[in-house]
């Protein structure tokens, strides 16, 4: 079955860095597209950004650009979220999510269990 | 992109049927929305995709007591026979590509109570 493991997070000075990883298995992971979403505790789900399935596109939401990169390495079947320039607004819990389809964005068919990252002085 | 707007919270007795709501600004009416469904401290599952004429397309597992319409710029999921496992929290969102540029929303979500 399809499982996607989030790792990564922890507690980080703001205007630090943090990468997160996540470990995909059960799909072929080079055919989907994949995504971060986070939610900042107590609120509601906030997309964060989108990789096509090679890697050669990528879209943010407008709080991130600039400061987070997504990256994937489909020979590992690892999704990435390079995280810079860190604010107290990013706190959040970072989930992992796949795209059912195979190429654009449509929905996120399966979730990891997120990993928690903390901005904090 | 487009807004989407959902009633805060909703409940209904178990065993009862309760209908949520996910309005499309007029702009974007006839656009198709997915739902999700977070049960407290878990991850969101994906539900079903559902269109402007109604049709809808569920997720892997999702019980046939789950249904999707639609009316105007108005999308639905109708929850019959209510189960204690289904309070939690409710979203409804939306992909969209403008000028090459894609994105997601999700609304703010709607709490679902049973009784």
């Amino acid at each position: 079955q399809v499982q996607l493991v989030e790792s990564g997070g922890g507690v980080v000075q703001p205007g630090g860095s943090l990468r997160l990883s996540c470990a995909a298995s059960g799909f072929t992971f080079r055919s989907h597209g994949m995504h971060w979403v986070r939610q900042a505790p107590g609120k509601g789900l906030e997309w964060v950004a989108f990789i096509l399935n090679d890697g050669n596109n990528k879209h943010y939401v407008d709080s991130v650009k600039g400061r987070f990169t997504i990256s994937r390495d489909n020979s590992k079947n690892t999704l990435f979220l390079h995280m810079n320039s860190l604010r107290a607004d990013d706190t959040a819990l970072y989930y992992c999510a796949k795209d059912e389809a195979s190429t654009g964005l449509s929905n996120f068919d399966h979730w990891g269990r997120g990993t928690l990252v903390t901005v904090s002085s | 992109l487009p807004v989407l707007t959902q009633p805060p919270s909703a409940s209904a007795l178990l065993g009862a049927s309760i209908k949520l709501t996910c309005t499309l600004s007029s702009e974007h009416s006839t656009y198709t929305i997915e739902w999700y469904q977070q049960r407290p401290g878990r991850s969101p599952q994906y539900i079903m995709k559902v269109k402007s004429d109604g049709s809808h397309k569920k997720g892997v597992g999702v019980p046939d007591r789950f249904m999707g319409s639609s009316s105007g710029p108005d999308r639905y999921l109708t929850l019959s026979n209510l189960q204690s496992d289904d309070e939690g929290e409710f979203y409804c969102g939306h992909s969209r590509t403008i000028d090459g540029q894609v994105g997601y929303v999700f609304g703010t979500g709607t709490t679902v109570t049973v009784l």
